[in-house]
């Protein structure tokens, strides 16, 4: 596609329950990110992709994160037992080089 | 860890008039890149710069890497309505984006009055 893109835009969820979130980078792109923003704040690193392997995923703030890209392309980020604290805007990006581009992100809310 | 600091945290101008804001780091930048945000959309990529020294341009944004690659500002001339929304500076933790990920500063939001 012409840009980055995410899957769903909006999800509301109650706590305690499984989330995920779909990102389809750029064609092409090797490198793959995931951030987390939360309102007022930019965006932190949670997770990133070369390929099929995440070469960093020191941003995780704990195990109930998890991200997943079987075919280098799509990614997953997956959220078990959700927490009110988990809700913010997830957002996703691609490079090919040395640029980064964003998707529009999910805004997830945990009720 | 690596922190960027942007000032002014809120900016409010009237249409036509030159504006400009800063992000300053606490490590040297390997390379430090400039985004816009509309509430509630996605990051709009604007600019990075890599070299000390380096200046880009894009319409009326101009943005600057200072020589000692610690602070970068971007200034935008003649504003616009359209100027309006979050800007952000996020830096490359390490040799280039391709090998690592980007911290951001907290944002500065521009309002410009027509």
């Amino acid at each position: 596609g012409a840009g980055v893109s995410q899957t769903p835009s909006n999800k509301v969820t109650e706590k305690g329950k499984y989330v995920e979130l779909r990102c389809d980078p750029i064609s092409g792109h090797t490198a793959l990110y995931w951030y987390r923003q939360s309102l007022g704040q930019g965006p932190e690193f949670l997770i990133y992709f070369q390929g099929t392997g995440a070469a960093d995923d020191s941003g995780l703030p704990n195990d109930r994160f998890f991200a997943v890209r079987p075919e280098g392309s799509v990614s997953t980020l997956k959220i078990q037992r959700t927490e009110r604290g988990d809700s913010a805007v997830y957002l996703c990006a691609s490079s090919g080089s040395n640029e980064q581009f964003f998707g529009p992100g999910t805004r997830l809310t945990v009720l | 860890s690596q922190e960027l600091e942007q000032s002014p945290q809120s900016l409010i101008v009237q249409e036509g008039k030159n504006l400009t804001i800063n992000c300053t780091s606490s490590k040297t930048l390997y390379g430090l890149y400039w985004y816009k945000q509309k509430y509630g959309e996605g990051l709009i990529f604007l600019m990075m710069l890599q070299k000390g020294g380096e200046e880009k341009s894009h319409e009326k944004i101009t943005a600057k890497l200072d020589e000692k690659k610690q602070q970068s500002s971007l200034h935008i001339t003649a504003s616009q309505p359209s100027h309006a929304g979050i800007y952000l500076c996020g830096a490359a933790v390490a040799g280039g984006t391709s090998y690592g990920k980007l911290t951001f500063g907290q944002g500065t939001i521009l309002t410009v009055h027509p």
